[in-house]
């Protein structure tokens, strides 16, 4: 089973302070995902990254994919009290059924 | 939108109980998975289904099977339920031509007592 960990676990800043956190393994995936869950609901898709090194905008949030695909990072500048929630990475493994393998997780709390 | 519903916000059952969670999706997706999620350890995978009355163990099957009679509903069944099943138990769905885009419900969490 791959293993994919996020660091940091958890996290607590102020408003408008920057972040990073980040999704490392062991093994090279064919693509990667992150996912944000908010309280009382189902992960939602952010992102997906395919290609070693590229870089993803989506508004505030920036996405990167290591050159080797082993690991990557998730950016948010100046973070609003609506980025709270759970960060998920999800590596997608390659096959007929495509299963993903999900990160450990990182809990963001952005104070006002 | 992608509608994946499951049927229970909220369930607590006593040790021994079968249980039984069910999930509905309303977009003809082929792929159905249960999760469960637990502080720290993410998302893992228990069961998913590629068509109907198909089935595949993910990676903690032990204590759990499913049941897919309908391309739309996928259920996630208990035998004998202990207090370790005690979670937060997520149904998602993919779409045909984009598998990897995981579509989730707003959960289930379970108290097993």
């Amino acid at each position: 089973t791959q293993l994919l960990e996020q660091s940091p676990q958890f996290l607590s800043i102020q408003e408008g302070e920057n972040l990073t956190v980040y999704c490392n393994s062991s093994s090279v995936f064919s693509s990667l995902q992150w996912y944000r869950q908010e309280p009382g609901e189902g992960p939602v898709l952010l992102v997906t990254v395919v290609t070693g090194g590229e870089v993803k905008k989506l508004k505030r949030l920036t996405f990167q994919f290591g050159d080797a695909r082993k690991d990557s990072s998730l950016h948010i500048t100046a973070a609003q009290p609506g980025d709270t929630g759970l960060y998920l990475c999800a590596a997608v493994n390659s096959g007929g059924y495509q299963k993903v393998t999900f990160g450990t997780g990182t809990k963001l709390q952005v104070i006002p | 939108d992608v509608k994946v519903t499951q049927s229970s916000r909220y369930l607590v059952k006593r040790t021994g109980e079968k249980v039984f969670l069910e999930c509905v999706q309303d977009m003809d997706h082929e792929n159905m998975f249960w999760y469960r999620q637990d502080p720290g350890l993410g998302l893992r995978l228990i069961y998913f289904s590629y068509d109907v009355k198909m089935k595949e163990k993910g990676d903690i099957p032990e204590g759990y099977s499913v049941s897919r009679e309908k391309k739309e509903r996928f259920s996630l069944i208990l035998e004998s339920a202990s207090t370790n099943q005690t979670s937060m138990y997520l149904c998602a769905s993919t779409q045909g031509s984009k598998k990897n885009i995981q579509y989730f419900g707003a959960g289930t969490r379970l108290s097993v007592l």
